[in-house]
């Protein structure tokens, strides 16, 4: 069965440090991954997406991840985190017809 | 502004009452979802619908039914609710199957059932 998993519930970074967060899937066929995140009171937005081509993916605010087919992974990167990132960030991958999303990873980043 | 629009923003129900939640979206989408939100379960589908008439059932289907009778509204009806039940609850919804276009989020519902 496809599923997503994020292996980090709880982040707290103070501002200027670097984050990662983890996430893996499982899924045998064509994959489709992303990155959403949730602010504080908001609903869900669009971070990146991958879909095929350069594993290393660029979003919004600064944010990339880089899809790595061996270890069935595809992780979040911010080389420095500000305190307005303060959210709950879900991966994603794409079923048929729908999204199966992580559990979820909140971080809380200390002025 | 085009998008997805949930009603109610917050409801109290007493258990056994039942209600009925509204997705309406103006962006032409074919695609519908209803998810709940729980503290560390992430998000899980409830059902979905691929287009007008048309309903499926998700992960966590039981206690809920849905209608889409209409491409830009998907209702989402709880008959006897459940203290279970409480939750945040999203609506999104989607161009198409294809992955390029993503979901687009209502702003949610929170249900409290007493």
């Amino acid at each position: 069965a496809q599923s997503v998993s994020q292996h980090n519930h709880h982040v707290i970074l103070s501002e200027a440090a670097s984050l990662e967060l983890g996430c893996n899937y499982s899924y045998g066929g064509t994959v489709n991954l992303f990155w959403y995140v949730q602010y504080p009171g908001q609903h869900l937005q669009l971070l990146l997406k991958y879909f095929s081509g350069d594993p290393l993916v660029k979003g919004i605010k600064g944010f990339e991840a880089e899809f790595i087919k061996s270890k069935f992974s595809f992780n979040l990167r911010k080389p420095s985190v500000q305190w307005s990132d303060t959210a709950e960030y879900f991966c994603a991958a794409w079923g048929t017809y729908k999204y199966i999303f992580g559990t979820g990873t909140r971080l809380k980043v200390l002025a | 502004n085009a998008g997805v629009t949930q009603t109610p923003k917050f409801r109290v129900l007493k258990t056994g009452q039942s209600m009925t939640l509204l997705c309406a979206q103006d962006m032409n989408h074919e695609y519908m979802y209803w998810y709940r939100q729980d503290p560390g379960m992430g998000l899980r589908l409830i059902h979905y619908s691929v287009g007008e008439g048309t309903t499926a059932k998700g992960e966590v289907p039981d206690g809920y039914n849905v209608s889409r009778l209409k491409k830009q509204n998907f209702l989402l009806g709880l008959e006897s609710a459940a203290p279970s039940q409480t939750s945040v609850y999203f609506c999104a919804s989607s161009y198409s199957a294809g992955t390029n276009y993503g979901y687009t989020f209502g702003s949610g519902t929170r249900l409290t059932v007493v």
